[in-house]
């Protein structure tokens, strides 16, 4: 079965940085693109960011709301995807999800139980 | 960037009602929209891609419909099991969801 584990979450002060990292397995992980998503307290669900898969050259996206503080990678050889997140804000506060799906199974088919990341001084 | 405007925010039903969700996109999405099912404290969970595909295991009582830039999203019969919050999400341009509605019981 498909599963999707993040951990890394934790409390952090505006500024800083954290890096939350997501364990894949019972698919082919280098077949699929990967994302985050996230969903602030009480608050609905905003995607974040993207990465393909080797032969679309692990080309990234990103949310308008975290481009340029945020990076996304994976490490195929782990079936790890990780979100690199500098310079947070406290609107940053959410839980994180790392989801996948595809053209077969449908968007966002897989998720993971979250991580806790929290903005606040 | 498309936008996605799903309503009504909240939905108040008795166990056996039909009840309708709704998003519009800011642009034709080409049928390129998925629904959610959201209950407190759990990740969402995928019930309905390419407007209408149910996917596997979901019941029959969900279904969606819709072309262009509007969509529905429909549950016949309503259980108490159905109650939580419920998104769209357009995947035909990058990945935006609708702000989400709140079913709950009458």
């Amino acid at each position: 079965a498909v599963q999707l584990v993040e951990s890394g979450g934790g409390l952090v002060q505006p500024k800083e940085s954290l890096k939350i990292s997501c364990a894949a397995s019972g698919f082919t992980f280098s077949n699929a693109a990967m994302y985050w998503v996230r969903q602030a307290p009480g608050k609905g669900l905003e995607w974040v960011a993207r990465i393909r898969t080797k032969p679309n050259n692990y080309a990234t996206y990103y949310a308008d709301s975290v481009k340029g503080r945020f990076t996304i990678s994976r490490d195929d050889s782990k079936s790890m995807v990780y979100l690199q997140m500098d310079n947070l804000k406290t609107e940053d506060t959410a839980m994180y999800y790392c989801t996948a799906g595809g053209s077969t199974t449908g968007p966002f088919a897989y998720w993971g139980q979250g991580t806790l990341v929290t903005v606040s001084s | 960037d498309i936008q996605m405007t799903q309503s009504p925010p909240s939905l108040s039903a008795s166990l056996g009602d039909k009840v309708t969700i709704t998003c519009q996109a800011s642009q034709n999405i080409n049928k390129y929209i998925a629904w959610y099912q959201q209950k407190p404290g759990k990740a969402p969970g995928l019930l309905i891609h390419y407007t209408s595909t149910l996917v596997s295991g979901i019941p029959s009582r969900f279904s969606g419909s819709g072309s262009g830039r509007d969509y529905s999203f429909s549950i016949s019969n309503v259980e108490s099991e159905d109650i939580a919050s419920y998104y769209c999400l357009q995947y035909d341009n990058s990945r935006t969801f609708g702000g989400g509605t709140k079913l709950e019981l009458k």
